[in-house]
């Protein structure tokens, strides 16, 4: 595809429920980050994937936060048991390779927990 | 740890003329990038400019200029002749050099009036 995309664009979930999100990067890039942004903030790092190598999970603010990557293209992005302060835009973005590389973004998902 | 420091939540331009949005960094590294990202209505985050640390010129992308300081640490963005389109969340970002860690600011909101 000509550029990251990102489904579903809105998601509204009850509390308690799991939901999962999905990114597809540019095709060749090898690098994969998610963030969150919160209404009226900036971006807040969640996790990145760099080809094979373990996910820098450092962002995630919880255990109920996971993602993964296969075939070092598509990302999934699981939030378990939903909470109202998980309701955010998600947005995932792509770049060529890890470092210093400009990053391309997504439309991002509008996730609302109710 | 770095951090970017936008201070000027909202700003607000008449069409065709110029504004300047803030930012400020605080950091002890010494290579590093500094990016604009544009975020309209859409969600989409586009990039405006890029800065490297190491160069002295200002970067320059038609409209979109920069002033970069960096013994002040300020990495300011210049809209000239503002279209109505420029209206958007402006978003600073720092990334240090050969990292994936790239920090963003809490975004200024411009608007564009006709």
């Amino acid at each position: 595809g000509a550029g990251v995309s990102q489904s579903p664009s809105n998601k509204v979930t009850e509390k308690g429920k799991d939901v999962e999100l999905r990114c597809d990067p540019i095709s060749g890039h090898t690098a994969l980050y998610w963030y969150r942004q919160s209404l009226g903030q900036g971006l807040e790092f969640l996790i990145y994937f760099q080809g094979n190598s373990a996910p820098d999970k450092s962002g995630l603010p919880s255990d109920r936060f996971s993602a993964e990557r296969t075939g070092g293209s598509v990302s999934t992005l699981t939030i378990q048991r939903t909470q109202q302060e998980d309701s955010a835009v998600y947005l995932c973005a792509s770049s060529f390779s890890s470092h210093s590389e400009e990053q391309y973004f997504g439309p991002g998902t509008r996730l609302t927990v109710t | 740890a770095q951090t970017v420091t936008q201070s000027q939540p909202e700003m607000s331009v008449q069409e065709a003329e110029t504004v300047t949005l803030s930012c400020t960094y605080d950091t002890s590294e010494n290579n590093y990038y500094l990016f604009w990202y544009k975020q309209p209505p859409s969600r989409q985050m586009i990039l405006v400019i890029r800065q490297e640390a190491y160069k002295q010129q200002n970067a320059t992308e038609n409209r979109f200029s920069v002033n970069f300081q960096k013994a002040a640490k300020s990495f300011s963005l210049k809209i000239s002749d503002s279209q109505l389109g420029d209206t958007a969340m402006y978003f600073c970002a720092f990334m240090k050099h050969n990292t994936n860690d790239m920090r963003f600011g809490a975004g200024t909101r411009l608007t564009v009036k006709p």
